[in-house]
């Protein structure tokens, strides 16, 4: 049980093209999703936390315009890299939980994000 | 000042053998909780064992336990019998409950074990 499905697992795209990343939830209800970016060798950094049908809370730092975040169901959440530079190239991962705090979040398979 | 400290950049450690990997944690929250995650080289993040702020005893799940010393705020793995396939990164997470609702899990910075056969 507790399965994420994360999609696509690789992109490979030009400057200035948006990338939209889905996280599904396939065998619970995600109360709460998370989105991640990790650099080669570095810890998760987390970006956002989204709840269902509400405004993701981002974190310092990360531009909310630049990573739009959408958490319409308690199935999926989206995020969407827009106008995608060379910087923005990452691995990024989402992640799922229920809506009790003691559960652990769930991990997608993550994104490779490579932006030309 | 770091949340999660993970003094261990990289681990070896024999096939069968027990291993341990640290952690320590800051927070001057009551209610916390403490996660160790595994990710392998293809970057899948596998959720190993979870030990509440208020948990009495130890986690445990298979070959994994957890060393929580509250006191202290440590909360170390321990791998038994070491695989060859447990070789991978290992993080270590605390999450943080705030008002209205809000959580926050924040990693380390991970130890890379090594089984060697």
């Amino acid at each position: 049980g507790a399965v994420v499905s994360q999609h696509p697992s690789r992109v490979i795209c030009k400057s200035g093209t948006s990338v939209k990343i889905e996280c599904r939830s396939l065998d619970f209800q995600a109360t709460t999703m998370f989105w991640y970016r990790q650099f080669p060798k570095q810890s998760l950094m987390l970006m956002a936390t989204s709840n269902e049908g509400s405004k993701a809370t981002y974190e310092q730092g990360v531009e909310k315009d630049k990573f739009l975040i959408n958490h319409a169901s308690l199935t999926l959440s989206t995020l969407t890299v827009t106008s995608a530079h060379p910087e923005d190239s990452s691995f990024y991962i989402c992640s799922a939980r229920t809506g009790d705090y003691n559960q652990p979040q769930h991990f997608g398979d993550g994104t490779r994000l490579s932006i030309l | 000042a770091q949340k999660i400290t993970q003094t261990q950049p990289g681990m070896f450690v024999q096939e069968k053998e027990a291993v341990t990997l640290d952690c320590t944690y800051d927070t001057s929250d009551q209610s916390y909780g403490l996660f160790w995650y595994k990710q392998p080289s293809s970057g899948e993040m596998i959720f190993l064992i979870y030990q509440g702020s208020y948990d009495e005893q130890n986690a445990t799940e298979g070959r994994y336990s957890l060393n929580f010393q509250k006191a202290r705020k440590s909360a170390n793995l321990v791998i038994s019998a070491s695989q060859l396939g447990d070789s991978a990164m290992y993080f270590c997470a605390m999450r943080e409950d705030f008002s209205g609702g809000y959580q926050k899990v924040t990693f380390g910075t991970g130890t890379k074990l090594q089984v060697i056969p």
